[in-house]
């Protein structure tokens, strides 16, 4: 398995605080990318990394932030938390672009009272 | 604009086979990938079509029709650890990838 972590696995917060979501890989991978899965929706992309400070925004970016300072980090962070944000995220790492294949970590189950 | 279809359930008995069919939309489409999710767990890799043509990997095989913006994936020989969702994932050179709702496999014994 590739060596992808996410940390908290579980977090239960109140609407209006600030969240931050940690992804940190073994792997060496210069691609990162944060996903978030609703019942209905399927994977969707928030923000991806293609390295060190160089992030851009996916499908469903506001009311998120990111960054990534180090390559093996890959921070989620949510401002001011929503209900609607209540979701399972998912980070996932790729060493290339080309062939697609992406390796995701276990995931986040975040609730937002 | 971008779009991606494939059937929401199928049900399937042990020792069958299934195809799971997904048409795209998408720009710059480079390949089309297939993921697995188990109830609970994480997406992993199944496989990758960037050429047409079928693509085998033991009881799996994948298809890519460019020019049709289709593909399939092809489980044989169902077993009961199959149960699971099944999502289709076009591709830009980008290197990001659009998931749609998948598909929820049922293997019954």
């Amino acid at each position: 398995d590739a060596g992808i972590t996410q940390s908290p696995r579980h977090k239960v917060t109140e609407t209006g605080t600030p969240v931050t979501l940690r992804c940190h890989q073994t792997e060496n991978h210069r691609y990162m990318y944060w996903y978030r899965q609703d019942p209905g929706h399927g994977l969707r992309l928030i923000h991806y990394s293609y390295g060190v400070k160089d992030t851009d925004k996916g499908e469903v970016s506001d009311g998120y932030s990111v960054s990534r300072s180090k390559t093996e980090d890959f921070l989620l962070t949510l401002e001011s938390a929503t209900s609607s944000q209540t979701s399972v995220y998912f980070c996932a790492i790729s060493e290339g672009t080309l062939h697609n294949e992406q390796f995701f970590g276990p995931g986040t189950r975040l609730t937002v009272l | 604009g971008q779009s991606l279809e494939q059937p929401s359930e199928v049900t399937a008995v042990e020792g069958a086979i299934v195809q799971i069919n997904c048409t795209y939309q998408t720009s710059g489409f480079y390949g089309l990938s297939w993921y697995q999710q188990h109830d609970g767990g994480a997406p992993t890799f199944l496989s990758y079509n960037a050429l047409d043509g079928l693509e085998e990997t033991g009881r799996f095989s994948s298809f890519l029709s460019r020019s049709d913006s289709y593909g399939y994936l092809l489980l044989q020989e169902l077993q009961m650890k199959d149960s699971a969702s099944y999502f289709c994932a076009p591709g830009n050179q980008g290197g990001k990838l659009i998931f749609g709702q998948g598909t929820e496999l049922s293997v019954k014994p």
